[in-house]
């Protein structure tokens, strides 16, 4: 089965540095990736994906993510993160159907 | 495109009392989702639909569990007997065929079981 981990359980950031929310990925044959973010008592939004092409994809609200097929990751990624930005993240992969979702990375940005 | 939207919101409901909750899909999507969210862990996948056809559904769905998408539009997910271990965010999402079609959240049903 396809299988996604994210190992950091919380990702501190000051307002204004880069995020980074780590993702490595487990499956047989090419990946279909994805990151969503959840906001408290929300549902989950679409941020990104990666099909298939460019290994860095560019997203919703200025994140990007990076594909890296040797490292098998798949890093989500901000150049300057916002107060706004603080959410629970998670990466996902494709299988057969159904996503099948990483436990998921709190991010908290410190003004 | 109003999104795809959940009915209830919240439902507290006693053990042993039988739920259904109801799924509005975006309307040009054929295929439905529903998950399971706990606290701490990521969704975790229940069954989908293709049209008005159940393509998969999980180990994790028991007996107790039923989902219907009659008409290829609407679903509704019935539990039966709850149990306290129920509890849980049950979420549903939409997409159009296809596994490089992302899939669109609803806001969820917070079930809590007394």
């Amino acid at each position: 089965a396809q299988s996604v981990a994210q190992p950091e359980d919380q990702v501190n950031v000051a307002e204004g540095n880069p995020l980074t929310v780590k993702c490595t990925y487990s499956v047989s044959g090419n990946p279909y990736l994805f990151w969503y973010v959840q906001y408290p008592n929300r549902g989950l939004q679409f941020l990104l994906k990666y099909i298939t092409g460019d290994n860095l994809v560019k997203g919703s609200y200025g994140f990007e993510a990076e594909f890296n097929k040797s490292q098998t990751s798949f890093h989500l990624k901000k150049p300057s993160a916002l107060v706004s930005d603080s959410a629970l993240y998670f990466c996902a992969v494709r299988d057969i159907g159904r996503l099948a979702f990483g436990k998921g990375n709190q991010v908290v940005v410190i003004p | 495109d109003t999104g795809v939207s959940q009915d209830p919101r919240h439902k507290i409901t006693k053990r042993g009392q039988n739920v259904t909750f109801r799924c509005d899909p975006i309307s040009e999507h054929n295929r439905l989702y529903w998950y399971r969210q706990t606290l701490g862990q990521g969704p975790e996948f229940l069954t989908y639909f293709q049209n008005e056809a159940q393509l998969e559904k999980s180990r994790l769905l028991s007996d107790r569990f039923s989902a219907e998408r009659p008409k290829g539009s609407f679903s509704t997910l019935e539990i039966q007997r709850t149990e306290q271990g129920d509890s849980a965010m049950y979420l549903c999402a939409s997409s159009l065929t296809g596994d490089s079609y992302e899939q669109y959240f609803g806001p969820g049903t917070r079930l809590t079981v007394t």
